[in-house]
């Protein structure tokens, strides 16, 4: 049984950065996409950004494309998420997800990001 | 690709059948996943590649649909299924989500 265990939230003023970080067990990491999803407070689920097995490839939704940037380091069975230029729309729980052949099967807890002065 | 489920919530009770549908804004293919997302807890996969019941989801979940349109059904509610459901779909990048479906008593 794999795990996916989030780090990295908290609480940082606007216009500042945060790096988030999650770490894969149990399973073969570098053969899986791998994704960010958010969850802001009483708010539905929001695809944030996803990267091939390799790393050579990534995607990001609109509200994110410029601001942060997903990276993975097969070695440490690891997945990050930068995120830059911080809003309070940014405010969320922030999930890392394995995605296998048509559904995210794996999440973690979440990690809290909260923007506030 | 936007993803528009319906109803946005619904109150039933124990024993009832409940459908959910999520709408797709172009064509994709028997792609979809149902998430079931308790609150204060991780989502949880019910239903991928529109119809296909993931190793130990109860079989009262079913899901159909191809193309455009989609539905999850729950044929006896059971008091654990309350909970938001989300539709996702795998045919394009991003990967979406649909709003979700609060399913209440």
């Amino acid at each position: 049984e794999g795990h996916l265990v989030e780090s990295g939230g908290g609480l940082v003023q606007p216009g500042g950065s945060l790096r988030l970080s999650c770490e894969g067990s149990g399973f073969t990491f570098d053969i899986y996409w791998m994704n960010w999803v958010r969850q802001a407070p009483g708010k539905g689920l929001e695809w944030v950004a996803n990267i091939k097995q390799s790393g050579s490839d990534t995607d990001y939704s609109d509200s994110v494309e410029g601001r942060f940037t997903i990276s993975r380091d097969n070695a440490k069975n690891s997945l990050y998420l930068q995120m830059n230029s911080l809003t309070a729309e940014d405010t969320a729980v922030y999930y890392c997800a394995r995605e296998n052949w048509g559904r995210f099967d794996y999440w973690g807890r979440g990690t809290l990001v909260t923007v506030s002065s | 690709i936007q993803l528009t489920q319906s109803p946005s919530s619904l109150s039933a009770s124990v024993g009832d059948r409940v459908t959910i549908t999520c709408r797709a804004s172009q064509g994709i293919s028997n792609y979809l996943a149902w998430y079931q997302q308790k609150p204060g807890e991780v989502p949880k996969v019910v239903i991928y590649d529109a119809s296909i019941l993931p190793t130990g989801v109860p079989s009262r979940f079913s899901g159909s649909g191809s193309g455009t349109d989609f539905t999850l059904t729950i044929s006896s509610l059971q008091p654990e299924d309350f909970a938001t459901y989300y539709c996702q779909q795998f045919n394009r990048f991003p990967r979406t989500f649909g709003q979700g479906t609060k399913v209440e008593i």
